[in-house]
């Protein structure tokens, strides 16, 4: 299974961009790049994924590396509600298509 | 209104008891997914179904087992075996399709005493 690694913890200032990256140096061609995030007791969220290229959406945009071993959730402006843990996965385009999660980044906001 | 539910959302047991713990979607979806989650930890994959009637390990299966009969429902059963079983579990269903995002229970806090 191809593996993820993130910082452990990032700290951001209310109202900036928050750049978390990730590394997938063990990352295939059929291998998507999501992103999830979980606020305290409760289940992960979705909050954006891609293949290949740079993606946006109304949460977030995802930044992927020209050879995509590594990849960058953006969040543009933080807010006190985006404090939570973030994971970096990989699912592959197959029928094993475990969807396995490392420890992630907790993210703190500082009003 | 469509989603995944797990119930209850707390479960209190007594050692050496046997609990299910229920997990239903109505979005269609084939896949579904049991996790655990310790305190400050991520979540460890214990069993994964990507259709009907059939379903895998993940990486902590000892001491839980699951059944996929219907394609909506995936129940997960915390045998005694299982040491330590007190945890947040998380049910979550997706599409087969790596494209595709997956949408996660609010999860049941299991308390052994």
């Amino acid at each position: 299974d191809a593996k993820t690694t993130q910082p452990n913890s990032m700290e951001s200032n209310e109202e900036e961009p928050v750049h978390l990256p990730c590394n997938h140096s063990t990352i295939s061609g059929t291998d998507y790049i999501h992103w999830y995030r979980q606020l305290p007791s409760q289940g992960p969220e979705y909050v954006i994924h891609g293949l290949t290229s740079n993606v946006n959406n109304r949460m977030a945009s995802l930044a992927i590396a020209e050879d995509r071993k590594s990849s960058t959730l953006i969040l543009h402006r933080a807010t006190l509600r985006d404090a939570a843990v973030y994971y970096c996965i990989l699912r592959r385009a197959n029928r094993d298509d475990k969807i396995i999660f490392g420890k992630g980044t907790r993210l703190h906001i500082l009003p | 209104d469509g989603g995944i539910t797990q119930s209850p959302k707390y479960l209190f047991r007594k050692e050496g008891q046997n609990v299910t713990l229920s997990c239903e979607q109505n979005l269609n979806h084939d896949a579904m997914y049991w996790y655990r989650q310790d305190p400050g930890q991520g979540l460890r994959l214990i069993y994964y179904s990507q259709i009907v009637n059939d379903f895998q390990k993940g990486d902590i299966a000892e001491g839980y087992s699951v059944s996929r009969e219907k394609k909506e429902s995936f129940p997960l059963t915390v045998t005694s075996a299982q040491k330590n079983p007190t945890a947040f579990y998380l049910c979550a269903s997706s599409p087969s399709r790596a494209s595709t995002e997956a949408f996660f229970g609010q999860g049941t806090r299991l308390t052994v005493v």
